[in-house]
């Protein structure tokens, strides 16, 4: 099945920096990558996603790279803000069954 | 578009005792919904997915006599944590998938429950 890895578990910038998380995933048949962002105590929210026909594609201060041959596919956050603090997750599916890293917590400092 | 609403927000049982959740696509009819549980500063570790009109299917390692699926309707699918232990006190979510060619393509969360079992 599906194997996803997260990398790092843990990232903290300073406010205005940007932020960079990365995935590597390894069934080949994956083509749906999303991201998302879970504050305390509640759900996970969907911030950005990918498929495997595109390469980039960016939202405002978030933007997701995904490098099929290598199997691997980043999220990177521009002018980071306070509230961009929270444990984001990365996810790969191939269809009906989507499997998630390990999650990386972002504390953005004032 | 695309809401899943998740109920209750948080519960406190007494060990023996049984839980139900609730898991309801508001907007959009979900034939499948996934169940989750989560531990303090963990992952997303998925349990089973739910099948409208049939039996779920289970993860490895899931009691499914324990962890009781219901997905009756289109919109409902329920997760019942029969005799329930403090072992079993985590986080869970549920989720479902939009119909692909809605504008919410993929998966949308509900907002969790969080069991405490005393």
């Amino acid at each position: 099945g599906e194997n996803v890895e997260q990398h790092p578990s843990t990232l903290s910038v300073q406010e205005g920096d940007s932020a960079v998380i990365k995935c590597t995933y390894s069934d080949s048949a994956s083509n749906y990558f999303p991201w998302y962002k879970q504050e305390l105590g509640k759900g996970p929210q969907l911030i950005i996603d990918i498929r495997s026909n595109v390469g980039e594609k960016k939202d405002q201060r978030i933007a997701v790279t995904l490098n099929k041959t290598a199997k691997h596919f980043s999220l990177h956050i521009t002018e980071t803000q306070p509230e961009d603090s929270a444990v984001y997750f990365c996810a790969a599916s191939s269809g009906n069954d989507m499997r998630f890293g390990a999650g990386t917590r972002l504390t953005v400092k004032p | 578009g695309a809401v899943v609403s998740q109920h209750p927000s948080w519960v406190i049982c007494k060990s023996g005792t049984s839980v139900k959740i609730e898991c309801r696509s508001l907007d959009f009819q979900a034939t499948t919904m996934f169940w989750y549980r989560q531990f303090p500063k963990q992952s997303l570790m998925l349990m089973a997915t739910s099948n409208e009109g049939s039996k779920a299917t289970y993860e490895q390692g899931v009691e499914k006599d324990k962890f009781l699926i219901n997905h009756a309707s289109l919109t409902l699918s329920t997760l019942t944590v029969t005799s329930a232990h403090p072992e079993d006190s985590s986080f869970y979510i549920c989720s479902a998938n939009p119909p692909s060619g809605t504008v919410n393509y993929g998966y949308t969360f509900g907002s969790g429950t969080r069991l405490t079992v005393v």
